[in-house]
């Protein structure tokens, strides 16, 4: 079984500012994937970026970057430059190599004050 | 390119109804996941169809049912509506070719509310 915890139910960040997302997991399995999904009240959940538990180089997608710490089971994801837009509710996600299925985080509701 | 659509948007059923959601996959998808999102929550997997059949299942009771058809697409029927099967419905296409580095694209969601 896998499990997920996002400890931060909501945080809050100035605009152009830097934010930290934390997510810790727990799985058995030595190979999976990890995952950060963001929500904004339109519903429609939309990947942010994904890691390889595999891969020691940490991922990076334009303004989004995460530290992942494997050893640690622990999956944060840095927000740099923050814009109005990226106000949503994120979502960690772990899954393993041998099924598709995913599980989530409690999420941590993002708000970006102008 | 058409993304993951789902029908309806929205819906209201009553305590012991029956009912039925539909997801179009992301075109060149050949694998459905179906997820719950309660309120104020993460999403939980129902299930997961491939080939039209169901490939994993999570912890969800026998009320849950699918069906994957030959195009893809598929439905989601729950039978004998609960008051806590109230929730947001999201259905998710992938290809499991590229399992390794698939990613799950998500549709829109369907609202259930259940009086």
């Amino acid at each position: 079984a896998q499990t997920v915890t996002q400890s931060q139910p909501e945080m809050s960040v100035q605009e152009a500012e830097t934010v930290t997302l934390s997510c810790t997991y727990d799985t058995s399995e030595s190979d999976y994937y990890l995952f950060w999904y963001k929500q904004p009240p339109s519903r429609q959940m939309i990947l942010v970026i994904r890691q390889e538990a595999y891969k020691q180089q940490n991922a990076t997608e334009n303004r989004f970057s995460v530290n992942f710490q494997k050893a640690a089971k622990s999956f944060s994801l840095k927000i740099s430059d923050s814009q109005l837009g990226d106000a949503a509710m994120y979502f960690c996600a772990v899954r393993n190599n041998a099924g598709n299925m995913l599980t989530f985080g409690g999420g941590t509701r993002l708000m970006v004050k102008p | 390119d058409a993304g993951v659509t789902q029908s309806p948007t929205h819906l209201i059923k009553t305590r012991g109804q029956q009912v039925t959601l539909r997801c179009s996959p992301k075109s060149g998808h050949d694998t459905v996941s179906w997820y719950q999102q309660a309120l104020g929550q993460g999403p939980q997997f129902i299930f997961q169809y491939y080939e039209e059949e169901e490939r994993q299942r999570g912890n969800f009771p026998d009320r849950f049912s699918g069906h994957q058809f030959p195009n893809y697409s598929s439905e989601l029927n729950v039978n004998a509506l609960l008051l806590g099967d109230s929730a947001l419905y999201l259905c998710a296409s992938s290809y499991l070719a590229e399992r390794s580095t698939d990613t799950q694209y998500f549709g829109p969601g369907t609202r259930l509310t259940v009086l």
